[in-house]
């Protein structure tokens, strides 16, 4: 069945860097997009970036961009996040979600990123 | 950009009664990609409807979707003590393409 798993977390200092990693099973890798959704401790769920099923389209929430790129890597079914220039508002759950046909249908179980000096 | 308000933030409840939750996009979306998600304390968000309408695999019949344009229900006929918890909605934004945007949430709490 469809897993995805996220990896790379923890702690890490304000101006440091951190990359997430999602490992994805069950499903044929290269047909999805995916999506990066986070949320601040206490808050409600925020888009952070999407990269599409071919890789030839990635987005990113404004606050983040020029600091974080999504990439996959199709022969390893893994999408990452390279999290630069990370800063204490960046604090939170970072889930992977694959995007179905018609919205997002899988989450994984989230990594936490705390910045904090 | 389209925003998705959720009314009301706050819903306090008791076991057994209606739920009725709103989501209101600034301007029309396809329904089609109108989602809500549950999510409770610790927990990752659950799929509850997809399409507006559709309830998700597994998902009791007590929850019904509805909706069209810019105005859109939750309903939840009952309450079970399992389903207090923070509902979101969520539809894909106008720009980019296939990025997500997100409801602020309607918190169902106990009575």
């Amino acid at each position: 069945q469809v897993h995805l798993v996220e990896s790379g977390g923890g702690v890490v200092q304000p101006g440091r860097s951190l990359r997430l990693s999602c490992a994805a099973f069950g499903f044929t890798f290269s047909s999805y997009g995916f999506h990066w959704v986070r949320q601040a401790p206490g808050k409600g769920l925020e888009w952070v970036t999407t990269i599409w099923h071919d890789g030839s389209n990635q987005y990113y929430v404004d606050s983040v961009k020029g600091r974080f790129t999504i990439s996959r890597e199709d022969s390893k079914s893994t999408v990452h996040l390279q999290m630069d220039s990370l800063r204490d508002e960046d604090t939170a759950v970072y889930y992977c979600v694959r995007d179905g046909p018609y919205n997002p249908d899988y989450w994984g179980q989230g990594t936490r990123v705390t910045v904090s000096s | 950009e389209i925003v998705l308000t959720q009314s009301p933030g706050t819903l306090s409840l008791s076991p057994g009664e209606r739920a009725t939750l709103f989501c209101r996009a600034s301007q029309s979306v396809d329904s089609s990609h109108l989602v809500w998600y549950q999510q409770k304390p610790g927990q990752v968000p659950r799929l509850l409807i997809y399409g507006a309408s559709t309830r998700a695999t597994g998902i009791p019949g007590r929850f019904s979707g509805s909706g069209s344009g810019t105005d859109f229900t939750l309903t939840i006929t009952r309450l079970e003590p399992e389903d207090f918890a923070v509902y979101y909605c969520q539809q894909y934004r106008s720009s980019p393409p296939r990025a997500l945007i997100f409801g602020g949430g309607t918190r169902v709490e106990i009575k």
